[in-house]
């Protein structure tokens, strides 16, 4: 079964309006984190925001946050305020608690275009 | 934050021979981690690169492959050995930090875009 999945491949949204970007994840582990991760057609990975599993509140960081449903088991992201540059591919991961090494598990990813 | 400097940040090969990417860290940090994203997918772990020990391979990936070098706490490198055009990827590193929250945030390379011909 796949851990982590992004049901939506391409995704496009008006410059300035809000979008949001699902995700869903499969664990047994009760302590995990949750990622979300932005690339540009350049290819380097940048890091957007990070949920833990025992976190009360949702995370933001300026124009992101993550609507973090437990029992539904989703970390779906929310981009406030699109802009251009807001074009990417968006990664959602997970780390379970129990593997030692850290791991980090991928979803297949969402292509996302802002419109001008 | 950890600032990650991967290099070359591109490469272009003949078939058969071996490439070697260079990974290193502003920090000191226990371990690293090398992934591929083939072109279209997404990202899968190659190794977990431990300092003072072996690499740690994941299901797929033989160290005679993708031999790894880590020889202290801020520096790995990846060697892609008698590549194949299979091997035509992206390749990144990455590394694990903990902040003062103790929660763990996950940093990556600039990423090797390889292209094997």
């Amino acid at each position: 079964a796949q851990k982590i999945t992004q049901t939506q491949p391409g995704m496009f949204v008006q410059e300035k309006e809000a979008v949001t970007l699902d995700c869903t994840y499969d664990t047994s582990d009760p302590s995990y984190g949750l990622f979300w991760y932005k690339q540009p057609s350049s290819g380097e990975m940048i890091f957007l925001i990070y949920q833990g599993s025992y976190d009360q509140q949702n995370a933001t960081e300026g124009r992101y946050s993550l609507n973090f449903q437990k029992a539904r088991k989703s970390a779906n992201l929310v981009i406030s305020a699109s802009q251009l540059g807001d074009s990417a591919m968006y990664f959602c991961a997970m780390r379970e608690a129990y593997n030692q090494g850290g791991k980090l598990i991928f979803g297949q990813g969402t292509e996302l275009s802002v419109k001008p | 934050s950890a600032v990650i400097s991967q290099k070359p940040s591109r490469d272009i090969c003949q078939r058969g021979t071996s490439l070697t990417i260079q990974c290193q860290v502003d920090s000191q940090v226990t371990m690293m981690f090398w992934y591929r994203q083939q072109p279209g997918q997404s990202l899968t772990l190659i190794a977990t690169a431990n300092q003072g020990s072996e690499a740690t391979y994941e299901s797929g990936f033989v160290i005679d492959k993708f031999p790894i070098s880590r020889p202290n706490l801020t520096f790995s490198t990846l060697t892609v050995s008698n590549m194949s055009p299979e091997d035509s990827s992206i390749y990144l590193c990455s590394v694990e930090v903990r902040d003062r929250g103790m929660n763990t945030e996950a940093f990556f390379g600039q990423g090797t875009r390889l292209t094997v011909v």
